[in-house]
């Protein structure tokens, strides 16, 4: 199985100001389509996992631009510019490059 | 809006078979992919299998010899069966629909729509 690392594991962010969490997989995501197969989720505090990117940077519907994702191969990288207290909660990346399916430890971002 | 609503028993005793329904209300499952995910306490998600309509399904290797996945038209559901449960199973299970990208033409799946979840306590 493909193994997902983040970094960090936790986030104390100010709001106004940039976050961005690192995930690492142990084989390359990039196909030969030239798009690498990753998703980012979040889950905020007592709630289901959300889509906010996939195919590495792809924002899904109704995310705001203020979230952005980059990368390819193994490293890649969410980038929240100006956090706001509603993005806080635990982000996870998810590969699909390889079956099965798998997700990082989750980086868990807290207001200062 | 189309919404997910998992349901079973929140207990299951060890090496018996734990059992959730999942109901899709205001949309068809027929289409898309369905999928149930589970979240050991304080822990991470996993993946655990997937179905499409036509009946095609995908396991996770290491859960593959224990789960069934199974679909029912008629009433708008999907269903998870694990069998010989143990502690290592306690966890929060979702289901989840794959929907796919519509933004490229070639075929690509992610979770856009998730149940809340239900808590099975092996125990």
């Amino acid at each position: 199985d493909i193994v997902m690392t983040q970094s960090p594991l936790s986030l104390p962010v100010t709001p106004g100001e940039s976050a961005s969490i690192s995930c690492r997989s142990s084989q390359s995501l990039l196909r030969s389509n030239g798009y690498n197969y990753l998703d980012w989720y979040l889950q905020k505090p007592g709630q289901s996992p959300q889509v906010l990117i996939y195919l590495g940077s792809i924002r899904a519907s109704g995310v705001p631009d203020r979230f952005s994702g980059s990368g390819s191969g193994t490293d890649f990288t969410l980038k929240i510019s100006r956090v706001e207290a509603e993005d806080v909660g635990v982000y996870y990346c998810m590969q699909l490059e390889q079956a099965p399916r798998t997700f990082g430890q989750g980086t868990k971002v807290e207001i200062k | 809006q189309v919404q997910l609503q998992e349901s079973g028993p929140g207990l299951v005793k060890p090496s018996e078979t734990l059992s959730l329904t999942c109901t899709v209300s205001g949309g068809s499952i027929t289409s898309s992919y369905w999928a149930w995910l589970r979240q050991p306490p304080g822990k991470g998600l996993e993946w655990i299998a997937y179905i499409y309509y036509s009946g095609t399904t995908n396991y996770m290797p290491s859960l593959k010899s224990r789960v069934t996945i199974s679909l029912d038209t008629s009433k708008n559901q999907f269903s998870l069966k694990m069998s010989s449960v143990t502690a290592a199973d306690t966890a929060v299970y979702y289901c989840a629909r794959l929907n796919g990208a519509t933004t490229v033409t070639f075929p690509y799946h992610y979770f856009d729509l998730w149940g809340r979840g239900t808590l099975v306590t092996v125990s």
